[in-house]
């Protein structure tokens, strides 16, 4: 079974600074690596995803995320936050063979400061 | 594009009383499936189909049924309603068998309240 581990549920940032969002996976076949994001009162939208081929994987608002087999890890980054980042962002991880169960992380909500 | 479409958007139930909560999608997607999203949670799978006819149990099934008559929809029925059951339900919706295509497509949300 596949499994995602996000820490810390609250990621405090500074308008301008980089946004850092770790995520960690487990899967007992190779993944498919996902990041959606939800704003407030909205359903969850992809931000990016890795399937195969290049490791750095650039999605859409400038945001760009890297996947390490060595490390089991897909964190997502942002150089520069903007106010329109404050959401929540959800890690997500899917077989690439058999089903299409997603299993999602508990998420970060991120929280822009002026 | 009217892509997931979920109905109703808000409900506030009676604990015991029974609803359904309706997803319907137009993109002709095989697979389809119903989390529940509760703070600190993330979200969980509750039921998932891969086709019409062909329904799963997913991480969180008790106390949900669900049916797939068609590809297009894919209702889920809570019988007995309890307060546990209080959360914001989403449908997704994704192509299968597509090596690469996995994104899921999710609706809007249905926010439920048992009270």
């Amino acid at each position: 079974a596949q499994s995602v581990t996000q820490l810390g549920s609250h990621v405090s940032v500074s308008e301008g600074a980089l946004v850092l969002l770790r995520c960690n996976y487990s899967s007992s076949v190779p993944p498919y690596l996902f990041w959606y994001v939800q704003y407030p009162n909205q359903g969850l939208q992809l931000l990016l995803k890795y399937t195969t081929g290049a490791t750095l994987v650039k999605g859409i608002n400038g945001f760009e995320a890297e996947f390490k087999k060595s490390e089991t890890s897909f964190h997502l980054t942002k150089p520069s936050a903007h106010m329109s980042d404050a959401a929540e962002y959800f890690c997500a991880v899917s077989a690439s063979y058999g089903n299409n169960r997603l299993a999602f992380g508990k998420g970060n909500q991120v929280v822009v400061i002026p | 594009n009217a892509g997931v479409t979920q109905t109703p958007k808000f409900q506030v139930l009676k604990t015991g009383q029974s609803m359904t909560l309706q997803c319907a999608q137009d993109m002709n997607h095989e697979y389809m499936s119903w989390y529940r999203q509760d703070p600190g949670m993330g979200l969980r799978l509750i039921h998932y189909s891969v086709g019409a006819g062909i329904t799963d149990q997913g991480e969180v099934p008790n106390g949900y049924n669900v049916s797939r008559s068609t590809t297009e929809d894919f209702p889920l029925r809570l019988l007995s309603a309890a307060p546990s059951q209080t959360s914001v339900y989403f449908c997704a919706s994704s192509p299968t068998g597509q090596v690469g295509n996995t994104e899921a497509f999710f609706g809007q949300g249905t926010r439920l309240t048992v009270v």
